[in-house]
């Protein structure tokens, strides 16, 4: 079945700076690459994803990159803001969608 | 946007009791939902996945007498955590998603705590 590894587990990085979280997966039949936020307590939220079809994404400060060939992807957050601080997780499906282990990003002002 | 209700937020029950969570897609179709469990500090594992009208397919490691897992409707899943044992104290989040590869929306999440 899928396993999807992620890194770092944590990352700590100055205001403004860029914060870049990176996963690989392991079925190379998945399709749908997701990133989710999750604040303390609360449930995922998606934050940008993309399909194989695509090598790149972006929404203002944030952007995912996929190589299939390797099978990883990563997430870049650009002028990160006190605010952009939680847990990151990716995700990778190709029949269930299947999470990585979480990164917990800390911006500090 | 797509809403998913999911309820209670949280329960306490004693070992031994069985606890049902709801699972709710508001205003769409959910021909899939996805029940995880979280615990602190920890990624979102895949307990099962529930098709509407048919069983739902349960990871390797989760007993399905255990979860009871039921998907009735197109917009109602619900999970049974049966004799509860301190060790199912977590967090328990489903999810829902109107088509394959399209976005997975989840329910806040059921904080279960077992005495």
């Amino acid at each position: 079945g899928e396993n999807v590894e992620q890194h770092p587990s944590t990352l700590s990085v100055q205001e403004g700076d860029s914060a870049v979280i990176k996963c690989t997966y392991s079925d190379s039949a998945s399709n749908y690459f997701p990133w989710y936020k999750q604040e303390l307590g609360k449930r995922p939220q998606l934050i940008i994803d993309i399909r194989s079809n695509v090598g790149e994404k972006k929404d203002q400060r944030i952007a995912v990159t996929l190589n299939k060939t390797a099978k990883h992807f990563s997430l870049h957050i650009t002028e990160t803001q006190p605010e952009d601080s939680a847990v990151y997780f990716c995700a990778a499906e190709a029949d269930k969608l299947i999470f990585g282990t979480g990164t917990r990003l800390q911006v500090f002002p | 946007g797509a809403v998913v209700s999911q309820h209670p937020s949280w329960v306490i029950c004693k070992s031994g009791t069985s606890v049902k969570i709801e699972c709710r897609s508001l205003d769409f179709q959910a021909t899939t939902m996805f029940w995880y469990r979280q615990f602190p500090k920890q990624s979102l594992m895949l307990m099962a996945t529930s098709n509407e009208g048919s069983k739902a397919t349960y990871e390797q490691g989760v007993e399905k007498d255990k979860f009871l897992i039921n998907h009735a409707s197109l917009t109602l899943s619900t999970l049974t955590v049966t004799s509860a044992h301190p060790e199912d104290s977590s967090f328990y989040i489903c999810s829902a998603r109107d088509l394959r590869y399209s976005p997975l929306h989840f329910g806040n999440g059921t904080r279960l705590t077992v005495t």
